[in-house]
């Protein structure tokens, strides 16, 4: 079973739509995070989530809405998309404390045109 | 969050030892120091992590200077599969983050047959 799981891997869609990305974690962690990766590698946190509350917010454009259901799930909609925004996004889950590992999504590769 | 400091790349030859290092000298006495690896077209996973003591697990092994301001993970015998970008990073003990992982652009190992 996989432990971080994302939909879909690949997107490609027009500028100014708006599209939604899905994560759910199985692992029981409460605490859940999406991560942008772009053209030249950089992994940036965006959001944290800890048991369906906002945490944190990376000054990332309001555009951007990340949504939890439940504590494991962690969903990312992105209205009005701009060409900047494609890049790889990374969903990752956490038991909380600094003694213990995230463990990361495969990734969603966002493709604006 | 403390900083670290890798170098952008290095190569190594299969099934040889690799020492890949990693400074921190504004580490705080409660930071636990983490390395992940990014595979290519794969999110993050975790490798090692340790605070004060040297560690192994069946992936790799990290050895943390005495003073903590500097660690080197070691991969025992690198195989093909080993090549990836590997990041060491700090995280806090008590700290407000909820655990979040600050990426540096990390080292770029290549491993040749």
């Amino acid at each position: 079973d996989t432990a971080v799981s994302q939909t879909p891997k690949y997107l490609v869609t027009q500028m100014g739509n708006d599209k939604s990305i899905k994560c759910e974690q199985n692992l029981g962690h409460d605490t859940m995070y999406w991560y942008k990766q772009d053209s030249k590698k950089f992994l940036k946190i965006m959001f944290s989530y800890n048991n369906k509350e906002l945490i944190i917010n990376e000054t990332v454009p309001n555009r951007f809405s990340p949504k939890s259901p439940d504590k494991a799930h962690l969903n990312l909609h992105i209205n009005s998309l701009e060409l900047g925004d494609s890049a790889v996004y990374f969903c990752a889950s956490h038991p909380g404390g600094p003694n213990t590992e995230a463990f990361f999504g495969q990734g969603t590769r966002l493709t604006v045109v | 969050d403390a900083k670290t400091t890798q170098p952008n790349s290095m190569e190594s030859n299969e099934e040889e030892p690799v020492h890949l290092p990693c400074n921190h000298s504004t580490i705080s006495g409660t930071d636990y120091i983490h390395w992940y690896r990014q595979l290519p077209s794969q999110g993050p996973e975790y490798v090692i992590h340790g605070l004060t003591s040297n560690v192994n697990n069946r992936m790799a092994s990290l050895a943390i200077a005495e003073d903590r301001k500097s660690s080197t993970l070691i991969l025992h015998r690198a195989t093909l599969r080993d090549a990836a970008v590997y990041y060491c990073i700090l995280r806090a003990r008590f700290s407000s983050n909820t655990g979040k992982l600050i990426f540096g652009q990390g080292t770029t190992l290549q491993v040749k047959p």
